[in-house]
Order: structure tokens, then C-alpha cells, then sequence
């Protein structure tokens, strides 16, 4: 069955520098997006991507992030300057869109953030 | 803020069925309602959805009260494997897809041996 995967597994980094972390949807979906879970607490939304534009973005995705598709089969987010609070799970998800109805979003399992 | 209401925590005995109720008493009439579990250290794994009518597939049912305002997720024969926090998220049609889910707190069902 395809899966989103994403890597690294865990990324260890300073506080201030840039962090990229990459996913690889599900190869036939159209639309994308970045969660973060924060250790101990709720999922929650960051951002999401369709024919290479930002769709729907929360509050927590300031001008620190970004999001790229840089070719066919990649999607990434970007932080410029972590700080401490950026630590969490990064997960990345597909989803395929049929206009007359919703269609599930797919997870990988994550990329483990931890700012020092 | 998530728009559904669920236990904290359950406990079912292995083997037996699982029933997660969720309550979502403000959903809308183009909203769907949509089930994740998240098992320890891994991504949010979708399960089923549906929008007014019961709904089946190989992991589990959804059984949705005409009032469209309860919810309860079954899984008919749970194995430990089962063990996760369960997810109930309301989801507008917006026909787009682009919408991102809001997570609550989830339901944390435990399998006993």
C-alpha cells in the first residue's frame, strides 16, 4: 500500500539555524500538508499546498516557515531560525481531491524536531 | 478548538468489540465526520469516514445517529495492536480538500490481555 514518507527519521539542531525536513506524498495526490505535535500535546495544523501554492495556513506558521514542492515527488518545510519551541514531531500528509467529496488525508510518521 | 467530544480513556478486553463514542452536537450539514488513531510514537492513521450514513471497512464501522450528532466507532474484534489514542474530527465538504483536520484530545483505548 503507498505511504507518505519522510525523512530524517530525527533531526538534532542548534537553535537559530535553518532545519529542512522532507516528505515524499503519496504519488498520485494533489493536495499537502505539514502537523506538528508538540511532546505530550494535540496534533495541530501548520499549512497546506496545492499546484504549488500555500492553501489554508494557521497562526503558528509565521514568516519563520516555508514550504517548497522543488520537483515531482518532494514536499519540504522550512524553518530559518529555530528556537527552543520548535521541538516536536513534524508529520507531513497527502490527500488526493475528487470535488464531490472529501477524500482522507494520509500521515507518514513524522520527523522528531529537537532544538538545542 | 476541536468540535467533538470524546472519553479521555477506555479500556476493552482483547478480542471483544471496541465502541468510541463521540459526541459533535454542532456539526454542520456539509461536515463529515472522520476517524484517526495515532499509536505510540507514529503519524495519525485514518480509518474511516462518513457523512449521515453507517459506513464499513476492513478495520472498522462508523455508526452515525440520524441526528448526525453522536458518533460511535467500533471495531469489532480488538487485538492489542488496537491500543492508540482514537481521533473523532469534524471536516467540512469544501469540495477542495485542502481543509486541515483540528485535532482534540482523542480517546486513549487501552486492549487488556
Amino acid at each position: 500500500e503507498p505511504e507518505v514518507t519522510q525523512t530524517p527519521s530525527h533531526q538534532v539542531t542548534q537553535m537559530g539555524q535553518e532545519v529542512i525536513l522532507r516528505c515524499v506524498p503519496i504519488s498520485n495526490h494533489l493536495y499537502f500538508y505539514w502537523y506538528r505535535q508538540i511532546l505530550g500535546q494535540k496534533v495541530e495544523f501548520l499549512v497546506s499546498f496545492y499546484n504549488n501554492e500555500i492553501s489554508e495556513k494557521s497562526e503558528i506558521f509565521d514568516d519563520q516557515f516555508s514550504v517548497e514542492r522543488p520537483d515531482g515527488s518532494n514536499f519540504t518545510l522550512k524553518i530559518r531560525s529555530t528556537k527552543l519551541e520548535d521541538s516536536a514531531m513534524y508529520f507531513c500528509a497527502s490527500s488526493k481531491t475528487i470535488r464531490l467529496a472529501n477524500q482522507p488525508q494520509h500521515f507518514g510518521d513524522g520527523t522528531r524536531l529537537s532544538i538545542l | 478548538d476541536a468540535k467533538t467530544t470524546q472519553p479521555p480513556s477506555m479500556d476493552c478486553a482483547e478480542g471483544r468489540a471496541a465502541n468510541l463514542p463521540c459526541n459533535h452536537s454542532t456539526i454542520s450539514g456539509n461536515e463529515y465526520v472522520y476517524w484517526y488513531r495515532q499509536i505510540h510514537s507514529q503519524g495519525p492513521q485514518y480509518i474511516i469516514h462518513g457523512l449521515k450514513n453507517n459506513e464499513t471497512n476492513e478495520m472498522a464501522s462508523l455508526i452515525i445517529t440520524e441526528d448526525r450528532k453522536s458518533s460511535t466507532l467500533i471495531l469489532p474484534h480488538a487485538t492489542l495492536r488496537d491500543t492508540a489514542v482514537y481521533y473523532c474530527i469534524v471536516r467540512a465538504n469544501s469540495g477542495g480538500g485542502a481543509d486541515g483536520l483540528t485535532f482534540g484530545k482523542g480517546t486513549h483505548l487501552i486492549i487488556q490481555p
